[in-house]
């Protein structure tokens, strides 16, 4: 079954930048979403369509794609940004979805 | 302000089956997909399904496939998921969340627990 890969953590201090990549060989057909996840919550839509931001999400998120490798950036990271990260696209049929392995962010 | 509703908590016995129900409002319900998603406990999120209302058809994904059903009812803004043959490793928080361009809204998330 087709899968997407994340690193299982990156840890930043706050005021840098985090970057957290999500590989898959569907990934240059399919449009990628980041979801933001905080403990005891449900996910919350970041970034969807590779790098479109939802209103309400602030500036600091972002996002790209080269190839078979989809990035999401948080510039300028406060401490609210500790979260699970999960990427999420669709097979290349375009009709099963699938969701990254997740990805901790740690503020240090 | 669109919202779903997710039915409570669920304790059920290994092979049994449960059913869920997700309620939404604030939004034109069998114009969107409802997918249904699930977390076990300390683990990520997993695809389940999809059905979209207006046409009443419904996709699974393959690990599922002839034990999830998921089916809405337009005339209630409802979409529910049934998962039969229960096993423990089934204990989870499943979400319904409305989609297609990424999941911009989601249930509050029902907790089931498959226990004997």
């Amino acid at each position: 079954s087709y899968e997407l890969t994340q690193p299982p953590s990156v840890s930043v201090s706050p005021g840098q930048t985090a970057r957290i990549t999500c590989s898959g060989d569907a990934l240059p057909k399919q449009y990628a979403y980041w979801y933001q996840q905080k403990p005891g919550q449900a996910p919350v839509l970041v970034i969807y369509k590779d790098s479109e931001r939802p209103s309400g999400i602030p500036e600091r998120f972002s996002g790209s794609s080269s190839g078979t490798t989809v990035t999401l950036t948080i510039s300028g990271v406060q401490a609210e940004d500790e979260a699970d990260y999960y990427c999420q696209s669709a097979d290349s049929s375009g009709t099963s979805y699938v969701f990254g392995t997740g990805t901790k962010v740690t503020v240090l | 302000q669109v919202q779903l509703v997710q039915s409570g908590a669920e304790v059920k016995k290994p092979g049994s089956s449960v059913k869920v129900s997700c309620k939404a409002s604030g939004g034109t319900f069998s114009s969107y997909a409802i997918s249904w998603v699930r977390q076990a406990p300390g683990q990520g999120l997993e695809w389940m399904g999809r059905i979209i209302p207006i046409l009443g058809i419904a996709n699974y994904a393959q690990k599922f496939q002839g034990r999830v059903t998921i089916t809405a009812d337009k005339s209630t803004s409802t979409a529910y998921m049934e998962l039969s043959s229960l096993r423990s490793e089934d204990t989870a928080v499943y979400y319904c969340a409305r989609g297609p361009n990424g999941f911009d809204y989601w249930g509050q998330g029902t907790l089931v627990t498959v226990s004997s």
